[in-house]
């Protein structure tokens, strides 16, 4: 199975300040379309998951223009240009290469 | 409105069964891969299974192969998740997730708010 990686596990952010997440992927999520297989979900407090990035740098519908997702191979990043107060919660990245897919452990994100 | 409800959870013993459904609205299953997902209380996000919209084919994580069977029934546009020889570590929300339409990728891109299992004695 392929191992996923978060860094940090909490982030302490100030709203207006951007704010960074690592995910690091035990192989390639490299496939031979030239796409890289990797999503990125935020789980707001009590909330069921939604979806932010797919493919690694798509936003999904309605994702706020803030959120931008970057990487190559196994490494990749999810930046927020500006932190608000709504984005706090859980964030996840998922592999979805392979069978089974695997998530990251999470990165909680809080207002400072 | 795209929409996917989730019902069947409760309070099961170990060793028990249950079944969850997942109904959809809004769009017709059988053109999309869906998953089922869930997250045990106060940890992180784990994928149990999908059924391939176009040929039906499952994946399971290791844990649940053959205790848990994902299904769909195109007429009713409703997946579900059949749990036996359930464990006390099969405790969790679990939630269905829409994936992949025929063409293309657009990650899990509608999701239900979740029916409650719990395994105890």
């Amino acid at each position: 199975d392929i191992v996923m990686t978060q860094s940090p596990v909490s982030l302490p952010v100030t709203p207006g300040e951007p704010a960074s997440i690592s995910c690091r992927s035990s192989q390639s999520l490299l496939y031979s379309d030239g796409y890289h297989y990797l999503d990125w979900y935020l789980q707001r407090p009590g909330q069921s998951p939604q979806l932010l990035i797919y493919l690694a740098s798509n936003r999904a519908s309605g994702v706020p223009d803030r959120f931008s997702g970057s990487g190559s191979g196994t490494d990749f990043t999810l930046k927020i240009s500006r932190v608000e107060a709504e984005d706090v919660g859980v964030y996840y990245c998922m592999q979805a290469l392979q069978a089974p897919r695997t998530f990251g452990q999470g990165t909680k994100v809080e207002i400072k | 409105e795209v929409q996917l409800v989730e019902s069947g959870g409760g309070l099961v013993q170990p060793g028990g069964s249950l079944r969850l459904s997942c109904a959809a609205s809004g769009f017709t299953i059988s053109s999309y891969w869906v998953h089922w997902v869930r997250q045990a209380p106060g940890k992180g996000l784990v994928w149990v299974s999908r059924v391939n919209g176009v040929d039906s084919s499952t994946r399971y994580t290791d844990s649940v192969k053959g205790r848990f069977t994902i299904s769909r029934d195109n007429a009713k546009n409703t997946l579900y998740l059949e749990m036996n020889s359930l464990r006390a570590e099969d405790t969790g929300v679990y939630h269905c997730a829409r994936g992949r339409p025929q063409g293309g990728y657009y990650g899990m891109d509608v999701w239900g708010q979740g029916t409650t299992v719990t395994v105890s004695s």
